[in-house]
């Protein structure tokens, strides 16, 4: 089975500050690789999504997300974050089929 | 702002109740999902259904009794759950495969809290 590791279960950044949080996953082949974030009360929103060509991959709200093989990786980051920014984000793998594996959620605090 | 809805947004229910969770998706996606989320837990993947069959049933309880009627629409029955059913309740749907990305797109919840 597929897993997904997110290290860090709590990031505080000041606003203004660039942002990185981290992702690490199991998988053989290229994987389908996502980030996904959720607001307090609300469901998960895609970010970005990564499954070939180039590795560094753009999505919404300024965020982007770098897929590194040799390190199994796939790091979300943004370069100034903003206090709306604040919520919890979700790094996710395909399985099999159309299943994702979804890692732990990392939450990030703003602060002021 | 999602094509996936949800309802109710907030259910409270007895432990001897009946209910029943509604999802609906307008983006033509022919696979959709159920998912528990609990505090201090990773995303449960609960139910998958594919072109309306179900494909994936990941151990879940008999008390959730999920029905799929067409690709759109998706229902989780519940019925005398326990306390520790109390969570959110996420629908998603995506395309079905066949050279699709398997991006989900998931709807608000529904916050169960079962007393």
């Amino acid at each position: 089975a597929q897993s997904v590791t997110q290290p860090d279960i709590h990031i505080t950044v000041s606003e203004g500050a660039s942002l990185e949080l981290r992702c690490n996953y199991s998988y053989g082949a290229t994987p389908y690789l996502f980030w996904y974030v959720q607001s307090p009360g609300q469901g998960l929103q895609l970010l970005l999504k990564y499954f070939s060509g180039d590795t560094l991959v753009q999505g919404i709200k300024g965020f982007e997300a770098e897929f590194k093989r040799s390190q199994s990786s796939f790091n979300l980051r943004k370069p100034s974050v903003h206090w709306s920014d604040a919520a919890e984000y979700f790094c996710a793998v395909r399985e099999y089929g159309n299943k994702l594996v979804f890692g732990a959620g990392t939450i990030l605090r703003v602060k002021s | 702002e999602t094509g996936v809805t949800q309802t109710p947004r907030h259910l409270v229910m007895g432990m001897t109740n009946k209910k029943s969770l509604k999802c609906e998706q307008h983006l033509g996606h022919n696979a959709m999902y159920w998912y528990k989320q609990s505090a201090k837990k990773p995303l449960e993947l609960m139910f998958v259904y594919n072109f309306k069959e179900q494909t994936e049933n990941n151990s879940v309880p008999s008390r959730f009794s999920p029905e799929c009627p067409n690709s759109s629409h998706l229902f989780l029955h519940l019925h005398t759950l326990q306390p520790e059913d109390s969570a959110l309740y996420l629908c998603a749907s995506s395309p079905q495969g066949g050279g699709g990305t398997y991006e989900q797109y998931f709807g608000p919840g529904t916050r169960l809290t079962v007393t």
